[in-house]
């Protein structure tokens, strides 16, 4: 079945840091891919996706590009900010008899940025 | 605008018995999914509901159920409850029953089973 997989944390950088999660993924057919951010204290929050291949989404600094080859959907800021400290959630939208708005995500990163 | 709501936000409950959890939908939105989110896990798919019917469902017994009101409210409900129900429930709302992934989560109710 469809399954996402991401590097396990906690990713620990200083402020200013390169920030590289990995994520690949398992699907049939061309799923939509996404990141969604949990903040401490809230609900998740759509960070930015893409919907077919050699698509970028990007948002707040981050970057993703929707890779078919590699099966991969990594998630990339150049310089990272103590308020960026949170859990990083990669899913993929499985198309579920056509009708159901079905998300399968990843276990979650914590990354934590010190100052 | 109001975004989605849920409620208890914390309970505790003992093996066996029942529970209800409710959310309130984003305004304008009509379609209501539950996630089920186990510590250091990500969100699972339990169902979703789109103009009151259920038209979707993971992999999750059927002593989990739910309902969706005609103003796009929606409840979650747990018979049973085993230790391992223990998680956090997430409430997402979207637009259409087709959606495009783009979901919009509540904070969540947090379930304890002893």
């Amino acid at each position: 079945g469809d399954s996402v997989t991401q590097m396990e944390g906690p990713v620990t950088l200083s402020e200013e840091a390169f920030l590289t999660i990995n994520c690949t993924y398992t699907a049939t057919g061309y799923p939509s891919l996404f990141w969604y951010v949990q903040y401490p204290g809230e609900g998740l929050q759509l960070l930015l996706k893409a919907t077919k291949a050699d698509d970028k989404g990007s948002n707040k600094g981050f970057e993703a590009t929707y890779r078919k080859e590699t099966t991969s959907f990594h998630l990339e800021k150049g310089s990272v900010q103590v308020s960026d400290s949170a859990v990083y959630f990669c899913a993929l939208n499985a198309i579920y008899g056509g009708a159901t708005n079905k998300l399968i995500f990843g276990t979650g990163t914590l990354l934590a940025v010190q100052p | 605008e109001t975004g989605v709501t849920q409620s208890p936000t914390h309970l505790i409950k003992t093996r066996g018995q029942q529970v209800t959890l409710r959310c309130s939908s984003q305004s304008g939105h009509n379609t209501v999914s539950w996630y089920q989110q186990a510590l250091g896990q990500g969100p699972q798919f339990i169902f979703q509901y789109y103009r009151e019917e259920e038209n979707g469902r993971g992999n999750f017994p059927p002593r989990f159920s739910g309902l969706q009101f005609p103003n796009y409210s929606s409840e979650l409900n747990v018979n049973a409850l085993e230790l391992d129900d223990s998680a956090l429930y997430l409430c997402a709302s979207s637009f259409g029953g087709q959606g495009d992934g783009e979901l919009f989560f509540g904070e969540g109710s947090r379930l304890t089973v002893l």
